[in-house]
Formats: C-alpha cells, structure tokens, sequence
C-alpha cells in the first residue's frame, strides 16, 4: 500500500531554519499538504498544494516539492513552532488520501 | 467563521456500533467536501474517510482499514456529516475529527471500543 514517510523527529534552535521532508512515489503528479498540531490541539493546515500559504499562517512557513519529495521549510523557527507536522496527499488514483507518519520539530 | 463540531462519540463494546455526526456552520456545506480523520493517543493522524458534494454523486471512499465498516453520509438539509462505525474494534479507538475538505478541522470526538 502506498505511503508518505516522513522523519520522526527534527531539532532546531531559535532562529535556524527548519525542514521536513515527506516522500512518496506519487508526489510528483500530487500534491502535498502540512499540518502543524500542538499538543491537545486539532490539526492546523499550514501549506497546501505543495507551496501555497492559507492566511493567518506566518510567511516563515514555505513549502516546496520536487520529485518524490516535499519539504516544510520554517525559516527563523521559533519556540511557539515546537509541535508535531504531517504531510498529507493521495494515492496515484486520486481517491485514498493519506498522512505521513508525522514528525516532531523540538525548537531549543 | 467556520466552525465544525462533532458528536456521538463515547464507550461501545467490540463489536459494536456508534454513529458520530458534525454539525457545520459558517460556508455552503452543500458544495463542500467533507472527511473523516482520526487518531489513536499518542499515535499520528489517519485518514478514514470522504464524501464529496451532490454534484459529483456524492462519491465516497475510504480507507482499508475502516472499508465495509464504516460508512460516511450527510445531510445538506441540516448542515451535518456522519460516520457510521459498526463492527467496531479496540484498535478503532480514537478522536474522530471532522473537516472541510483539507482546511477546517472540528475539535474531535474520542471514541473507546473496549469491553
């Protein structure tokens, strides 16, 4: 079965740029979305297709994609960025969406 | 503002079944598709399932883990989504959020499937 795989865990300090990679054999016909969760809280859409920014979310949240990956760039990671993320995307078919195992970013 | 709330969830036996419903405010439910997604604690978030608007038949799919079980439906009239969960299986609890397509997600359920 198709899946995204992600890194369990990223540590930055304050100020350094930090990336999450998620891979997948269909990333480069789909695309990709993340989602930031804090502890207790419901999910967060912080990027969609691929690069794209909801409002609301801070401009140091970018995202890109090439081949069989997609990367979370957070530029200037701060404390409050301290939360788990999840990539998200589709199968080839276009039909079953998916989430990446999930990756913990600890900003100290 | 859009706002998404779940409902129904609670303890049931194995075996057992349990319908959760979302009610959504604050867009037109109606054009909008709607998902299921839940998480065991402790653990990451997994797709269950979707149901897509009146103009594209109302399409549903679902995940390998939850297909034959569950079944997504909704209301237009009443603004609501629903899960139905039979045959449920400890490994099915969970929270049970609710979203708009990838964007809105409610505050979530916790389902507990044990004896």
């Amino acid at each position: 079965s198709y899946e995204l795989t992600q890194p369990p865990s990223v540590s930055v300090s304050p100020g350094q740029t930090a990336r999450i990679t998620c891979s997948g054999d269909a990333l480069p016909k789909k695309y990709a979305s993340w989602y930031q969760q804090k502890s207790g809280q419901a999910p967060v859409l912080v990027i969609y297709e691929d690069r794209k920014r909801p409002s609301g979310i801070p401009e140091r949240f970018s995202g890109s994609s090439s081949g069989t990956m997609a990367t979370l760039t957070i530029s200037g990671a701060q404390v409050e960025d301290e939360a788990d993320y999840y990539c998200y995307s589709t199968d080839s078919s276009g039909n079953l969406r998916l989430f990446g195992g999930g990756t913990k970013l600890t900003v100290l | 503002e859009v706002q998404l709330v779940e409902s129904g969830g609670g303890l049931v036996q194995p075996g057992g079944s349990l319908k959760l419903s979302c009610a959504a405010s604050g867009f037109n439910f109606s054009v909008s598709a709607m998902q299921w997604v839940r998480q065991a604690s402790g653990k990451g978030l997994e797709w269950v399932g979707r149901i897509r608007s009146k103009a594209n038949n109302y399409a549903t799919a679902y995940a390998a883990s939850v297909k034959g079980r569950f079944t997504i439906s909704r209301d237009d009239s009443r603004n609501t989504a629903y899960l139905q969960m039979n045959s449920l299986k400890t490994e099915d609890t969970a929270v049970y959020y609710c979203t708009r397509g990838e964007d809105y997600w409610g505050q979530g359920t916790l389902v507990t499937v044990s004896s």
